[in-house]
């Protein structure tokens, strides 16, 4: 069966540091792998979306990597914040059963001053 | 993108009884989805909410403890029918941007069961 994995433990790391957040996916082929972030209470904000046919896609201080190969896509925050702490979710498109999108657990990071 | 309201922003309701969350959109859309979000889980799609027909169901939900209507491309209903402690979460209407495969979020519907 389709599964999507991420650390389900939090990150933890201190202001101004690379913050890396990993996706691992088995048993599927996803056209496109999105990153979301969630604060406490409150609905997923997309962040970045990556196609299958692209590597690596940036936007300010995110950087998302995208393997097909290793079935993995890596999520980095440079220059973290306080801000930034929050649960991460990956979410892969259209999955086997023609539906949008699938979610990881989530990863949450908490950045210290 | 996409605005999303959803009423209400939360409730306390009573086992047995049913509730009904409103979700709506600032433009037309083609697609939108129904989430269950469990305390410390991530997001599980209940359904899709197709305009003018039966909404599709994926495994594990069914209409008739979800009934979901959708009237026209802004505007959509999922009703938690006879509920149990069981059915506390975070309900999310979804929708898809544009031309973009991008899914945007609603902010939730907080449901506790007693």
């Amino acid at each position: 069966s389709q599964k999507i994995e991420q650390n389900s433990e939090a990150l933890n790391i201190q202001e101004g540091k690379t913050a890396t957040l990993t996706c691992n996916y088995t048993n599927y082929s996803p056209a496109y792998l999105q990153w979301y972030r969630q604060d406490p209470g409150r609905g997923p904000v997309f962040l970045l979306l990556i196609r299958e046919n692209e590597k690596e896609k940036r936007k300010e201080r995110l950087k998302v990597t995208f393997d097909t190969t290793l079935k993995q896509s890596l999520f980095h925050i440079t220059a973290s914040q306080p801000a930034d702490s929050a649960t991460y979710l990956c979410a892969l498109g259209p999955n086997n059963a023609g539906n949008m999108l699938t979610f990881g657990g989530g990863t949450r990071l908490m950045v210290k001053p | 993108s996409a605005v999303i309201s959803q009423k209400p922003s939360r409730d306390i309701c009573q086992r047995g009884t049913s509730l009904t969350i409103q979700c709506q959109v600032d433009s037309q859309v083609t697609m939108m989805f129904w989430y269950r979000q469990q305390p410390g889980q991530s997001l599980t799609l209940i359904a899709t909410a197709n305009q003018g027909s039966e909404a599709t169901y994926e495994s594990g939900f069914v209409i008739d403890k979800f009934p979901i209507s959708r009237p026209n491309l802004t505007f959509s209903t999922l009703t938690v029918s006879n509920m149990s402690p069981e059915d506390s979460s975070i309900y999310l209407c979804s929708v898809v941007g544009g031309y973009t495969d991008t899914q945007y979020f609603g902010p939730g519907t907080r449901l506790t069961v007693l």
